[in-house]
């Protein structure tokens, strides 16, 4: 158990719908990194945010939306859902130091989304 | 961005040694992580090489040459629950995310 925790672990909704993915760090860890992981791409980083603040941006697409609250938890907000936004979303967290040293990702267990 | 290289997949037999490779070509280096993940669980963490040479962990070795783009997991005294998926993953310097491979799946024969 890594420590850090997401719901709902499985979420199955239909085209053109609108979910929201919860994820709480690990205590004392105050970085979040959203990942989406699907059969033919491989683990692809989304968003990172620390401490509140977006700090990097990666391919994220605009249907998305992420935000960190201030008891460090996040969502992951996924709009007008397309058959191909099916995938496995994990969430990890660090403790978010200036990117030196180990600054390790522990992630959580991922949520599993099915569009039909 | 990154360019990380690693086969997509590997057999070895029960008690055999098998080493995974990865290649990166990144602008600016600055750490890079090997996870083990089984089949729809999160990625774990398994090391983290920054400097070269050889970091060992148990029956798990990583190997780091930073002149070559080159890192090598070592996985020793097989056992049927190590049959799994292993990411190389890079940070770039001055960055915070991490860049993932594709993937090596092994598989741990009896």
């Amino acid at each position: 158990d890594s420590g850090v925790t997401q719901t709902p672990k499985h979420l199955i909704t239909a085209t053109g719908q609108r979910v929201t993915l919860r994820c709480s760090p690990r205590s004392g860890d105050l970085s979040v990194y959203w990942y989406q992981q699907s059969l033919d791409q491989g683990l692809q980083f989304l968003i990172q945010y620390y401490n509140g603040e977006e700090r990097a941006k990666g391919n994220i697409l605009e249907r998305f939306s992420a935000q960190q609250f201030p008891d460090l938890h996040s969502e992951l907000n996924l709009s007008s859902l397309e058959l191909g936004d099916s995938a496995l979303y994990f969430c990890a967290s660090s403790v978010g130091t200036s990117g030196v040293g180990t600054d390790t990702q522990y992630f959580g267990p991922g949520t599993r989304l099915t569009v039909l | 961005g990154q360019n990380i290289d690693q086969p997509t997949e590997m057999t070895a037999t029960e008690g055999a040694i098998v080493q995974i490779n990865c290649t990166y070509q990144t602008s600016g280096f600055n750490g890079l992580f090997w996870y083990q993940q089984h089949a729809g669980e999160a990625p774990t963490f398994l090391s983290y090489n920054v400097l070269d040479g050889l970091e060992e962990k148990g029956r798990f070795s990583s190997f780091l040459s930073r002149s070559k783009g080159y890192s090598y997991l070592l996985l020793k005294e097989l056992q049927m629950k190590d049959s799994a998926s292993y990411l190389c993953a890079v940070r770039a310097l001055g960055d915070y995310k991490l860049s993932f491979g594709a993937g090596t799946t092994v598989t741990v024969r009896a």
